[in-house]
């Protein structure tokens, strides 16, 4: 049974840029979601997809938004970024929407320059 | 939105010792808790559950209590490693539909052979 898996590791961009991250959720698990994680805090909720809809949103603009596909991967893009931006940013797979049985991948570390 | 938040930023121990991490919830209609665990450059590893219908959950060397009362949560390791160090945060369902998670500041630990 593999984990979940996150790609790149690292990435560093442009203020103004876009970048997409990916995500392969653990085998069985159908539902993703996605968090921001800056330096020195707890990981902050982004959204959530289920069934390749957007199931639940935090509080983050338009500007971030996100796809899953049929078998459950699913991405994050980010428009327009700002330094702000800068942060490590989590996928977790989940058998069900709800809270429990989340698995979380190792991240990808996004610095905006 | 109300949240979960922790007492300490840092745990220094000596390996050997028992270690307790405090956590401090708002919502009292909150039924489920979640601990986790975050080594450096890796994402949040699970390590213990409990529901409020409990006040007390044993795992390998972790317990959880649960004081509804007071609205604090506590993680005890047992005879702390080297390799239990790490930032540890307490983690709750957003809403009653479990949808996501939120989490609290985080706390780390330090464990001194």
């Amino acid at each position: 049974e593999t984990g979940v898996t996150q790609s790149p590791t690292h990435l560093i961009k442009t203020r103004g840029q876009q970048v997409t991250l990916r995500c392969s959720s653990q085998s069985g698990h159908n539902t993703v979601s996605w968090y921001q994680q800056a330096l020195g805090q707890g990981p902050q909720f982004i959204f959530q997809y289920y069934r390749e809809e957007e199931n639940g949103r935090g509080n983050f603009p338009p500007r971030f938004s996100g796809l899953q596909f049929p078998n459950y991967s699913s991405e994050l893009n980010v428009n327009a970024l700002e330094l702000d931006d800068s942060a490590l940013y989590l996928c977790a797979s989940s058998p069900t929407p709800g809270g429990y049985g989340y698995t979380f991948g190792s991240g990808t570390r996004l610095t905006v320059v | 939105g109300e949240s979960v938040g922790l007492h300490l930023p840092t745990l220094s121990v000596q390996e050997g010792d028992n270690s307790i991490i405090n956590c401090a919830y708002s919502n009292s209609a909150s039924d489920y808790f979640i601990w986790y665990k975050q080594e450096s450059g890796k994402g949040p590893q699970f390590i213990i559950d409990i529901r409020s219908n409990m006040d007390k959950r044993q795992g390998q060397r972790v317990t959880v209590l649960l004081n509804k009362t007071v609205k604090h949560l506590s993680l005890q390791i047992a005879a702390t490693q080297p390799g239990d160090s790490a930032v540890y945060f307490c983690a709750e369902p957003l809403n009653s539909g479990y949808s996501t998670l939120t989490f609290g500041k985080g706390t780390m630990l330090l464990v001194s052979p």
